[in-house]
């Protein structure tokens, strides 16, 4: 799986947009860009997901460049809730069904100030 | 909601004991993964199930540890014998893959918490 590189901190204040980037120069053709994130002491929760074209749902809006190889997860209205370990993660989904599991890198501990 | 049911939450052993962590994976789910946190190495795959079969537990140490889904509707993780460096959070995920190749998101349990003294 390709190697994702996210910054290891950021700050937001609350209210505004948090923009957590992330490179993935290696993606391949097959593989997805994913973010999660992780609340102290909770499991890992997905947030979106996407292949090339720009996503969005009631959490996040996923902007992938044109050749892929880098995004950038926002957060439109950053709420203390919001302060966690953001996770980018490249993962190949086989055309035929299943995908490989999850590789987590270090993250981004985004810190939502009041 | 339906959610990923992990047990126990917090288990404190003693080196050489046998631990067996449990997971209940949301139904209808055919994938299972579990994962295990430190501080010093974050998030680890250790090995992952689709429609109860083994299919990669290359993270995972073979000499003491041991993954398996007796049904559908259980997975275990057991370590034996346990060493304190085995002291960590063990996550269990699961999630739905599907013939038409959708990427799904998988979806994490709580954690265990283990401390091996």
């Amino acid at each position: 799986d390709a190697k994702t590189t996210q910054p290891p901190s950021m700050d937001c204040a609350e209210g505004r947009a948090a923009n957590l980037p992330c490179n993935h120069s290696t993606i391949s053709g097959n593989e997805y860009v994913y973010w999660y994130r992780q609340i102290h002491s909770q499991g890992p929760q997905y947030i979106i997901h996407g292949l090339k074209n720009n996503e969005t749902n009631e959490m996040a809006s996923l902007i992938i460049t044109e050749d892929r190889k880098s995004s950038t997860l926002i957060l439109p209205h950053a709420t203390l809730r919001d302060t966690a370990v953001y996770y980018c993660i490249v993962r190949r989904k086989y055309s035929g069904g299943g995908a490989d599991g999850l590789t987590f890198g270090k993250g981004t501990h985004l810190i939502i100030q009041p | 909601d339906a959610r990923v049911t992990q047990t126990p939450r917090d288990k404190v052993t003693e080196m050489g004991q046998e631990v067996t962590m449990r997971c209940q994976p949301i139904l209808g789910h055919n994938t299972v993964f579990w994962y295990r946190q430190t501080m010093m190495q974050g998030l680890e795959l250790l090995a992952y199930f689709r429609n109860r079969a083994p299919l990669d537990d290359s993270g995972m140490p073979k000499d003491r540890f041991s993954a398996e889904m007796p049904d559908a509707t259980l997975a275990t993780l057991k370590i034996q014998p346990s060493e304190p460096r085995d002291s960590a959070v063990y996550f269990c995920a699961s999630g739905l893959d599907t013939l038409q190749g959708t990427a799904g998101e998988l979806f994490f349990g709580e954690g265990s918490r283990l401390t091996v003294l």
